[in-house]
């Protein structure tokens, strides 16, 4: 089964640092996600890029948040500086083309915690 | 504008017992409806999907219903097992935007 691959699972940083996250969508998926999921806001979309193109970053905190696809296989996430508040669960999601039914799939997540 | 409502969680149900989770929509022009599941420590999956007023999506056992009239799409499993114990999102795409809903969590005791 293809999957998204997502490094790191964990990660333990403390605040002021830069955080990098890695997401390897599925092969022919032309849709990436990045996704920030918390307990108390649930799901929340950061940006999302169609053929590497970035569509939508409307979510993102642009003052420390950046995100890129340097190529079609690797997408990033990068925090800079880190606060506490950035601890949460980050998922990547890719979608293949042709309908905007397709179902996402998505990576199992970087579990991030700043202190 | 769009959005998604769920029951809220936790839900604890027994082995075998019927479920039913509810969600209810709000949006503008033709929404695809959508569940996803999301078991502990993974990322969310597809459940089910239905595109168009009174579809019903299905898979593993559960329904969903696609009710243009009451803007819902309950979800329901006949008998439950310890293993569908998860978070069940329910999401709507319209005007190619996807809502996602809060999720409702799931607890099954043998």
């Amino acid at each position: 089964d293809a999957r998204v691959t997502q490094t790191p699972r964990h990660k333990v940083t403390e605040m002021g640092q830069e955080v990098t996250m890695r997401c390897q969508p599925i092969l022919g998926h032309n849709t990436v996600f990045w996704y920030r999921q918390t307990m108390m806001q649930g799901l929340e979309l950061l940006a999302y890029f169609r053929n590497r193109a970035p569509l939508d970053d409307s979510g993102m905190p642009k003052d420390r948040f950046s995100a890129e696809m340097p190529d079609a296989t690797l997408a990033t996430l990068k925090i800079q500086p880190s606060e506490p508040r950035d601890s949460a669960v980050y998922f990547c999601a890719s979608r293949g083309g042709g309908s905007y039914n397709s179902p996402l799939h998505f990576g199992n997540g970087t579990r991030l915690t700043v202190t | 504008g769009n959005s998604v409502t769920q029951m809220e969680g936790p839900v604890t149900l027994s082995e075998e017992a019927f479920l039913t989770i509810n969600c209810t929509y709000t949006a503008t022009g033709y929404p695809s409806l959508f569940w996803y599941v999301q078991y502990p420590g993974e990322g969310l999956q597809l459940l089910l999907k239905a595109t168009k007023a009174d579809d019903k999506g299905s898979n593993k056992g559960f329904e969903a219903t696609y009710r243009k009239e009451t803007t819902s799409f309950h979800l329901e499993k006949g008998s439950v097992q310890v293993s569908d114990s998860a978070v069940y999102f329910c999401a709507l795409i319209v005007n190619r935007k996807l809502i996602w809903g809060l999720g409702t969590s799931l607890a099954v005791n043998p």
